[in-house]
Order: structure tokens, then C-alpha cells, then sequence
């Protein structure tokens, strides 16, 4: 299994709900990152964890929340989002240890916030 | 600090012909570059890496990329555009612990019949 899976697809969530996303790979990567990308814009790094545990933080708004349950999974919280965080949410892994390693990437997903 | 430059936002080939996307890098130690390839409303995905063993990197979908340090370009070629090509492209640069990238601005190509 080379691929990284994220759920849902598509979210639509208003100002006020609760929403989470979620992201698995089976890869046995030990690192997993969140990206958000706006239209016509390259990802922006948002969270990075490293065996499990936070090890960047781009200084993202609380309303985020990444949590990292297990060495596959990777979710990412939201609540009371604004209409500008509407964008793709990426997800990606990739191994850890001596050598230069790319990120492989999930599909996204697409949230629009009202 | 390290980063990529990618000028231009949009570059127009015809099918068969030559396809070059430019990224330049600014580094002060010797840089890790990778090309990733973004289809509409998917994710990224690599074309290829370069990790300072060898000069010219071949990729997939016969993409390939030549490191050259005097002119810190890593310009990525195609000899035959296809119209399946037509998608953004992105260079980026490692630049710290846990294999975090810096991308660039991102380069669209598109392709004519």
C-alpha cells in the first residue's frame, strides 16, 4: 500500500459546527504533515509530527487542532472556522531517518466553510 | 535561508513539443530540490528528487531535471509535451529537519492540440 487516504472529500461546515478530518497511510512513515492550499497557490505547511509527537507548528490559529492518534493516522479538528480558511486540506507522510525523503500526498479535502 | 523561484505562472506548449519549466534555488549548503506534478483537484504527487548523486534526474512520465550549481537552477524538461501534462507544477526545496519543503510559486502548464 503506497498511498495516503483522506476523508472526506468534500466538507461543507458553517462557522459554528465541529468538523474533523482524516488522513491514514499504511506506509509505515513515522512523519505526517498538514498542508493547506488555497486556489492557484502552493501548499502551506501547517503541522508536522515526528514519531507521533508535534514537532512544528506554523503558528496556526487555535481553531486548528492536529492530533496524531497513532503512527498511521492523522486527524485534523475544526472548530469555529472563519470563510477565509475555506480551502484543499492536504495531508502527507513520508519516512524519517538518515536520507532525503519525499512527502507523499493524499488527495485532500475540499472544505468550504459558510 | 533556503527557498525557490519559479517565474512566470503559466506556460503554453503544443502537443509534441519541448516542454521547460524553470525553478531556481537559493541555498548556502548544497540543496535537496524535488518537482512535484498537481492534477486538477488532486494531490501532489513527484515527479523526481534531487539528492546531489547525480547531476541529471530522470522522473516519471518522462520528465527529467538537471542540477546545475553555477547557474543554482534545477530546470525541469520534457522532450515531447502530451496533452495528459496539462497540471501546475511545483519545485521545492528541503529546507530543515523532518523533510519540511519550501515550495515555490507554482508554474501551470497547459497544452495545445
Amino acid at each position: 500500500d503506497t498511498e495516503v487516504t483522506q476523508t472526506p472529500k468534500h466538507l461543507v461546515m458553517g462557522m459554528t459546527n465541529k468538523k474533523s478530518l482524516k488522513c491514514e497511510q499504511h506506509m509505515g512513515h513515522r512523519a505526517m504533515y498538514w498542508y493547506k492550499q488555497k486556489a492557484k497557490k502552493p501548499p502551506e505547511l501547517m503541522f508536522v509530527y515526528s514519531y507521533e509527537k508535534l514537532s512544528i507548528n506554523e503558528s496556526v490559529p487555535s481553531r486548528f487542532s492536529p492530533e496524531c492518534p497513532n503512527s498511521s493516522l492523522l486527524n485534523l479538528h475544526l472548530h469555529a472556522l472563519q470563510p477565509e480558511d475555506s480551502a484543499l486540506y492536504l495531508c502527507a507522510s513520508s519516512p524519517q531517518g538518515q536520507g532525503i525523503y519525499e512527502q507523499y500526498f493524499g488527495p485532500g479535502t475540499r472544505l468550504t466553510v459558510t | 535561508a533556503q527557498s525557490v523561484t519559479q517565474l512566470g505562472s503559466h506556460v503554453s506548449v503544443s502537443e509534441g513539443a519541448l516542454v521547460l519549466l524553470r525553478c531556481n534555488y537559493s541555498s548556502s549548503v548544497p540543496p535537496y530540490l524535488f518537482w512535484y506534478v498537481q492534477y486538477p483537484n488532486q494531490g501532489l504527487q513527484l515527479l523526481l528528487k534531487y539528492t546531489s548523486a547525480a547531476t541529471l534526474v530522470k522522473g516519471i512520465n518522462g520528465f527529467e531535471a538537471e542540477f546545475k550549481k553555477s547557474e543554482t537552477s534545477f530546470h525541469l524538461t520534457k522532450p515531447s509535451a502530451h496533452m495528459s501534462d496539462a497540471a501546475e507544477y511545483f519545485c521545492a526545496v528541503e529546507t530543515g529537519a523532518n523533510s519540511k519543503l519550501t515550495f515555490g510559486k507554482g508554474i501551470t502548464l497547459s497544452v495545445r492540440p
